[in-house]
């Protein structure tokens, strides 16, 4: 079973406009984190944004916030005001258990295209 | 954030030659990186885990023999693509963990795209 689903192949969005990308996870350890990542076609991986499940509240990263609904299992990137440059591969991973196991795993990516 | 240096960017070979691939953890020191491999319009795929000082933990179905990890220091793993074929033509990226107390974070290499002709 996939441990991270993103149903999302593409998505467009104009300029300004905020953008969802939907993240949905499954794991049975009450101790995990969600992290999402741009890649660029240049295919560099850049951290934006990390929730952790006892994380009280929403977390935000300037235009970044992620819409932790930890009933749902859901962990969806909201965009805000998009600019061109957001035009790229967004991917959501988890990682489950304490600091001593960190290996994330990745959805398949979300395709955001921007346009003017 | 932290940076992480991956080295080459890019890299051509023939078919039969090998290929190092570096990466460097330039402002802390970490334990454990992991090298994954993505193919175009797909998500990364977890190869192998590299540890300081011991040998790596290979995913099912990766060859430890083609794909030679090395972890000789607390800042460097190298990914080796030995006898490289066409197929192994891929974009392969680093990442690694740094810990901080309760929390750990991995960040990511630029990616090195191998073309084997």
């Amino acid at each position: 079973a996939q441990k991270i689903t993103q149903t999302q192949p593409g998505m467009f969005v104009q300029e300004k406009e905020a953008v969802t990308l939907d993240c949905t996870y499954d794991t049975s350890d009450p101790s995990y984190g969600l992290f999402w990542y741009k890649q660029p076609s240049s295919g560099e991986m850049i951290f934006l944004i990390y929730q952790g499940s006892y994380d009280q509240q929403n977390a935000t990263e300037g235009r970044y916030s992620l819409n932790f609904q930890k009933a749902r299992k859901s962990a969806n990137l909201v965009i805000s005001a998009s600019q061109l440059g957001d035009s790229a591969m967004y991917f959501c991973a988890m990682r489950e258990g304490k600091g001593g196991s960190y290996i994330p795993t990745f959805g398949r990516g979300t395709s955001l295209i921007v346009h003017p | 954030g932290a940076v992480v240096s991956q080295h080459p960017s890019w890299v051509i070979c023939k078919s039969g030659t090998s290929v190092k691939i570096e990466c460097r953890s330039l402002d802390f020191q970490a334990t454990t990186m992991f090298w994954y491999r993505q193919f175009p319009k797909q998500s990364l795929m977890l190869m192998a885990t590299s540890n300081e000082g011991s040998k790596a933990t290979y995913e099912q179905g990766v060859e430890k023999d083609k794909f030679l990890i090395n972890h000789a220091s607390l800042t460097l793993s190298t990914l080796t693509v030995t006898s490289a074929h066409p197929e192994d033509s891929s974009f392969y990226i680093c990442s690694a963990r740094r810990d901080t107390g309760l929390n750990t974070e991995a960040f990511f290499g630029q990616g090195t795209r191998l073309t084997v002709v």
